[in-house]
């Protein structure tokens, strides 16, 4: 399973662009990048899934460079309600099986 | 839609007694994922099963076992339980088509005990 690397907290405003980064230098060829987040006392929630370039839905993006060894989510004009933890999994359901290992997630803070 | 059901919500459990969590995946997932997260603490993978056989283990301590029913659902079942279990343990279920799969969590059973 590839080991991933987030930062362990970030600050922003109400507004602003916020771009978390994830770091999986060990990726193999079959895993995608999953990003979820989670508030206090909640299961985590899914946001966005990528293989490679740049995925969009309507709560975030997700760029993947070429060589796949980092991700990036982009959540356009956060509000207060998007303080919570983010969390990057990579893996691959068919050949990494059924564990799941969440890493140190980034705990994002927007303020007012 | 249908999401993830877990019961109880809330329980509360003395040193050494015995606890059953229950987790209700979502209809036709064919996956489902146990997670214990102590406070402050990121999810840690304890056990997951696929079409009911058990398929992947984590850190679930030997006192603890879990299987999966033919109606798909779970039960964790955690014995002589210690001060050091208290923690909120989420479940999520799972339907993946190749190697991409997303998991929806349930809203967790906080377990306290005194």
């Amino acid at each position: 399973l590839a080991k991933t690397t987030q930062p362990i907290s970030m600050d922003s405003y109400e507004g602003q662009e916020v771009n978390i980064t994830c770091s999986h230098n060990n990726i193999a060829t079959n895993d995608y990048i999953t990003w979820y987040q989670q508030f206090p006392s909640q299961g985590p929630r899914f946001i966005i899934q990528g293989y490679k370039t740049k995925v969009t839905n309507e709560v975030a993006s997700l760029f993947i460079p070429a060589d796949r060894k980092s991700s990036t989510l982009s959540l356009p004009r956060v509000s207060l309600s998007d303080t919570a933890v983010y969390y990057c999994l990579v893996g691959a359901r068919n050949t990494g099986g059924f564990k799941t290992i969440f890493g140190a997630g980034t705990r994002l803070f927007v303020k007012a | 839609a249908a999401g993830v059901i877990q019961s109880p919500r809330h329980l509360i459990k003395e040193k050494r007694e015995t606890a059953t969590l229950k987790c209700y995946p979502i209809p036709r997932h064919d996956t489902v994922y146990w997670y214990q997260q102590g406070p402050g603490q990121d999810p840690q993978f304890l056990i997951s099963f696929y079409e009911k056989m058990q398929s992947d283990k984590g850190s679930i301590p030997d006192r603890f076992s879990a299987q999966q029913f033919s109606d798909y659902h779970s039960e964790l079942n955690m014995s002589s339980l210690e001060l050091g279990d208290s923690a909120l343990y989420f479940c999520a279920s799972s339907y993946g088509q190749g190697a991409q799969e997303t998991q929806y969590f349930g809203p967790g059973t906080r377990l306290l005990v005194l």
